[in-house]
């Protein structure tokens, strides 16, 4: 059975800080992963996508994977409090995407 | 394109009613999903379909729920009869080759 395991949260840090979100996967042969965001009442919506070992970075959001240790994480530099939300993260075997539980993410002014 | 739209934003209704749900992918994609989102379960795929044919159903959690997906424009969700247990919400996601899925707005479920 795949599993994507997150820490539910509340994530909370300051204004400008860094926001650490972490993501273990069971499925070691999963090729895909994915950070969505979802605001309240909202539909998730991609920020991220990493499919090779190492960093990616796009602007002030960084996704880290590390497929030896079924591991991955997205960094939130100089974090707003428009990035309040919770953040899903999706693990790809073939085409179909399993989903953690989030986690929620507060950045306080 | 318009996205993925998903109709009615919301629906209550009584337990023992028939709910159908009902979403239109974005043109060109071969997956869609059916996902339910709850508190307590996070988001579960319920079923996926791969040019207009379902091929895993394993997430429906009873009988009592169904899908189909006529031609590549449209599929629905039925729940026949509903529970209060079903409330949630529902979200419909389409995909091609190996991209991001793009999900709807989502229907908001309320059984009483």
């Amino acid at each position: 059975q795949k599993e994507v395991e997150q820490n539910s949260g509340p994530l909370s840090v300051p204004e400008g800080a860094i926001a650490s979100l972490n993501c273990t996967y069971s499925d070691r042969g999963s090729q895909s992963f994915f950070w969505y965001r979802q605001y309240s009442g909202k539909s998730p919506e991609l920020i991220m996508f990493i499919y090779s070992n190492g960093d990616k970075e796009d602007g002030r959001f960084t996704a880290q994977l590390n497929k030896a240790s079924q591991y991955v994480s997205l960094l939130i530099r100089d974090s707003q409090p428009s990035d309040s939300a919770t953040y899903l993260c999706a693990v790809s075997l073939g085409y179909i995407p399993t989903f953690g539980r989030g986690t929620s993410l507060i950045v306080h002014p | 394109d318009a996205g993925v739209i998903q109709s009615p934003r919301h629906e209550v209704t009584e337990m023992g009613q028939e709910v159908t749900l009902r979403c239109k992918p974005i043109s060109g994609h071969d997956y869609l999903f059916w996902y339910r989102q709850t508190m307590m379960r996070g988001l579960e795929l319920l079923i996926y379909f791969n040019n207009n044919v379902p091929i895993d159903d394993s997430g429906m959690p009873e009988d009592r729920f169904s899908a189909k997906m006529p031609n590549a424009s449209f599929s629905t969700l039925k729940i026949q009869p509903s529970e209060p247990r079903d409330s949630a919400v529902y979200f419909c996601a389409s995909r091609t080759g190996d991209t991001e899925a793009f999900f709807g707005q989502g229907t908001r479920l309320t059984v009483v």
